[in-house]
């Protein structure tokens, strides 16, 4: 069975630090990782992918996630937070020979204070 | 390019009540995907058409169901609705081949049951 875990329900981190939003995966065979972001009364907006290739996936906002497979992880990270960087992350993987269906983390909660 | 459109945004049942959600994904994506939203049990999948066709399915009771109309328009039915059926419903539009399957989401359905 496919699953991920994000292990922290919060991150709280200052305006201008690094984050890092945790999340491993489990999985058969070689998964597509996502992360998403989601802000009060919104739906999910899309923020990277790693499919293959270079562990360290750029994606959007200046957010970038790295690829372990010895240690199944893909965590989130930003060099330097923003207030605005405050919202609800989710990490997921889709099997695909599985078809389309995304499994999603829990999700993490990202509040940056100035 | 439009983006995902739900309808309605928000809406009231009561307990035995059913309730239809209506989702217009992205022109020319032939993949929707339904999840559900809830702080107890996260974002689970409910089912994914494409083309017409039922091609995934998650573990939810019969009283879930959906259908895709020819022009890719989704629908969702939700019979019979219980007080735990209470829940932000997002529909998400992919192109459905030959892709990563990177969703795309609607602003989502809140649903309300008293």
């Amino acid at each position: 069975a496919q699953s991920v875990a994000q292990p922290e329900d919060q991150v709280n981190v200052a305006e201008g630090n690094p984050l890092t939003v945790k999340c491993t995966y489990s999985v058969s065979g070689n998964p597509y990782l996502f992360w998403y972001v989601q802000y009060p009364n919104r739906g999910l907006q899309f923020l990277l992918k790693y499919i293959t290739g270079d562990n360290l996936v750029k994606g959007s906002y200046g957010f970038e996630a790295e690829f372990n497979k010895s240690q199944t992880s893909f965590h989130l990270k930003k060099p330097s937070a923003l207030v605005s960087d405050s919202a609800l992350y989710f990490c997921a993987v889709r099997d695909p020979a599985r078809g389309y269906a995304l499994n999603f983390g829990k999700g993490t909660s990202l509040l940056v204070t100035p | 390019k439009a983006g995902v459109t739900q309808t309605p945004r928000y809406l009231i049942k009561t307990r035995g009540q059913q309730v239809t959600l209506s989702c217009s994904p992205i022109s020319g994506h032939r993949s929707v995907s339904w999840y559900q939203q809830t702080p107890g049990q996260g974002l689970q999948f409910l089912f994914e058409y494409f083309s017409e066709t039922q091609r995934n399915k998650g573990n939810f009771p019969g009283r879930f169901s959906g259908r895709q109309f020819s022009n890719s328009r989704s629908e969702m039915n939700v019979s019979t609705l219980e007080l735990g059926d209470s829940a932000l419903y997002l529909c998400a539009s992919s192109p459905g081949q030959g892709d990563t399957g990177e969703l795309f989401f609607g602003e989502g359905s809140r649903l309300t049951v008293l």
